[in-house]
């Protein structure tokens, strides 16, 4: 059975702190990851990654994947309060665009 | 562009009714997804579509659940009869060539 496990489950941050999302698969048919973002309505795509070693990077935004050990990573520098969202990790499993997701990260960023 | 268009965007209905939930996917995507999301079992795949055909509803919990597209432009969710277990948030996404997905704004159901 296909796994995407994400960790941790939530965490508070100050403004301005550093946070490192993971997220590990186990995966039948691996085609690429997804990172999307959560707030109080529907997921909105921020990173996908198909190859190993090359980092995705978006303003404060950043994700790299490694396809030998499995996992990627989602960075966010001098976070705001308007970071505070659930994250989201998807595997692509086959070429109809099926998405395999983990249970997300609880990210809260406080003043 | 207008992005997916979902409707109704909140339901509440008593057990035992009949609920629809409808979707239009973005213009010119070929590829649509039906998705449960709860606190308890996160987002959930329910079924999903290409070319109007459906390809995977292994995710489609039980017979009460049933899901059409009649064309590239529409496709409904049916939960016939509705149970309170079903309550959650129901979105849809599209996708084009490439691999990623668009999500709609979703449909919250709280079946009482």
């Amino acid at each position: 059975e296909d796994k995407v496990v994400q960790s941790p489950l939530s965490l508070v941050v100050h403004e301005g702190d550093t946070v490192t999302l993971n997220c590990s698969y186990e995966v039948t048919n691996f085609r690429s990851l997804l990172w999307y973002k959560q707030e109080k309505k529907a997921p909105t795509f921020l990173f996908m990654l198909t190859s190993s070693g090359i980092e995705k990077k978006s303003g404060r935004l950043s994700s790299i994947l490694d396809k030998k050990e499995l996992f990627s990573i989602l960075n966010i520098t001098a976070t705001q309060t308007g970071d505070s969202a659930v994250y989201l990790c998807a595997v692509l499993t086959d070429s109809w665009g099926k998405l395999q997701f983990g249970a997300g990260t609880q990210v809260v960023v406080t003043p | 562009d207008a992005g997916v268009i979902q409707s109704p965007r909140h339901e509440v209905t008593e057990m035992g009714q009949e609920v629809t939930l409808r979707c239009k996917p973005i213009s010119g995507h070929n590829s649509l997804f039906w998705y449960r999301q709860t606190m308890m079992r996160g987002l959930e795949l329910l079924i999903y579509f290409n070319n109007n055909v459906p390809i995977d509803d292994s995710g489609m919990p039980e017979d009460r659940f049933s899901a059409k597209m009649p064309n590239a432009s529409f496709s409904t969710l049916k939960i016939q009869p509705s149970e309170p277990r079903d309550s959650a948030v129901y979105f849809c996404a599209s996708r084009g060539d490439a691999d990623t997905q668009y999500f709609g704004p979703g449909t919250r159901l709280t079946v009482l």
